[in-house]
């Protein structure tokens, strides 16, 4: 069975510091990991994916997150945070086994960003 | 046209209404999915409809009955709900429900309140 772990249920980080949201996964076969953010009352946005080649993937709103295959891990990170960045941050993981993967999801990390 | 439609935007019902979500995608995805996401939790999968048919229910309640008229609209029927079935409902669609590294696009949801 695959799972994600989000260990931390909330990060507060003062605007214009670097942010990390923890990320780690448990899956058979290739994993495909994922980040979405989440505005209040909205539906998840895309925002990054992992599938294969350089550990360090860039995505949308100058987020980039980093695969560590030994350590199992998914970091979402971002040199300088935004008061706008304040959102809730779901990482997910499907494996690539063949057939249908269900996505996993993590509980999420509610990220506040402090003027 | 990158978006995932869902109307209404909030719904209240009663017990003994019947009601019905709709979502609407014009992306040529052929993979459509329904969530059910509680307060501050992560969404949980309900169904998925590929090439129009349902391939994956899970375990979900007969008082919600999924229905997928084309390739671009999906529908969820909603009759005798009970409180605890008060959620914000997602839809999701991706170009293919079995290649795992498509990103799934979400719509902004439906509020969900059943008195």
């Amino acid at each position: 069975a695959q799972s994600v772990a989000q260990p931390e249920d909330q990060v507060n980080v003062a605007e214009g510091n670097p942010l990390t949201v923890k990320c780690t996964y448990s899956v058979s076969g290739n994993p495909y990991l994922f980040w979405y953010v989440q505005y209040p009352n909205r539906g998840l946005q895309f925002l990054l994916k992992y599938i294969t080649g350089d550990n360090l993937v860039k995505g949308s709103y100058g987020f980039e997150a980093e695969f560590n295959k030994s350590q199992t891990s998914f970091h979402l990170k971002k040199p300088s945070a935004l008061v706008s960045d304040s959102a809730l941050y779901f990482c997910a993981v499907r494996g690539g086994s063949g057939g249908y993967q269900k996505v996993t999801f993590g509980t999420g990390t509610k990220l506040q960003v402090i003027p | 046209d990158t978006e995932v439609t869902q109307t209404p935007k909030h719904l209240v019902m009663g017990m003994t209404n019947k009601k019905s979500l709709k979502c609407e995608q014009h992306m040529g995805h052929r993979a459509m999915y329904w969530y059910k996401q509680k307060a501050k939790k992560p969404p949980e999968l309900m169904f998925v409809y590929s090439y129009e048919k349902l391939s994956i229910n899970e375990s979900v309640p007969s008082r919600f009955s999924p229905e997928c008229p084309n390739s671009s609209l999906l529908n969820l029927h909603l009759h005798a709900l009970q409180p605890e079935d008060s959620a914000l409902y997602l839809c999701a669609s991706s170009p293919l429900a079995v290649i795992s590294y498509n990103e799934q696009f979400f719509g902004p949801g439906t509020r969900l309140t059943v008195l």
